[in-house]
């Protein structure tokens, strides 16, 4: 069964670089047969995607946020992973860890909540 | 960017009216969109996907319709559980995106 699990500081001071981590179980995500991707929760912002990767091919990132973000894989280990940098605190959201492509139902992580504040 | 405009914003609507949310994106996006509900403290939840197909677990009330730019979710009989915001997203071509959100509150 498929598990996805984020993790990571619950806690970013502004203008540092916040780091998660996506433990995933039940599935590779080194499969080129579905996308895992971040997306995040505020209510200021409602939902947002933050990016996509998929092995084997280019990662996307959402326009607004490309700049600053990185997202990467560690095959061996499972995992997927969020670096956003110069962070503020309209980043403060909700992270979730996503698998998904066309025409299945999305897969989602239970979420990482982090707070950006001094 | 596929620009996905959902209306309306928000919405007032008593148990057991029939609600009609709509979801126009900016070019075509074949029928690759899904329907989302997001209650406070919870995380989304996946409703409809391929614009018309359920998730696993949704109550039969939600149903989703529409293909290439024009999309709705409908809600046959509204009940006082499914208050929330619901969003749509399109995932036919990147950078995924996602309506703004419509609030359905009991009136």
């Amino acid at each position: 069964q498929l598990q996805l699990q984020e993790s990571g500081p619950g806690l970013v001071k502004p203008s540092e670089t916040l780091s998660l981590t996506c433990a995933v179980s039940g599935y590779s995500v080194r499969s080129d047969s579905y996308f895992w991707a971040w997306i995040r929760q505020s209510p200021e912002r409602g939902l947002e995607w933050i990016g996509s990767l998929s092995y084997g091919y280019s990662t996307e990132y959402s326009p607004s946020l490309k700049t600053r973000v990185t997202i990467s894989a560690d095959w061996s280990k499972n995992q997927l992973s969020l670096k956003l940098a110069s962070v503020t605190a309209a980043d403060t959201a909700i992270y979730y860890c996503v698998r998904h492509r066309q025409w299945e139902p999305h897969h989602w992580g239970q979420g990482a909540v982090v707070t950006v504040s001094s | 960017a596929t620009q996905m405009t959902q209306s309306p914003s928000s919405l007032s609507a008593s148990v057991g009216d029939r609600v009609t949310i709509t979801c126009r994106a900016s070019q075509n996006t074949r029928s690759d969109l899904a329907w989302y509900q997001v209650k406070p403290g919870k995380g989304p939840k996946l409703l409809i996907f391929g614009a018309s197909s359920y998730q696993s677990g949704v109550p039969s009330r939600f149903s989703g319709s529409g293909s290439g730019t024009d999309f709705n979710l409908t809600i046959s009989s509204l009940q006082p559980e499914d208050f929330g915001t619901y969003y749509c997203l399109q995932d036919y071509t990147f950078p995924l995106t996602f309506g703004g959100g419509t609030k359905v509150e009991m009136k």
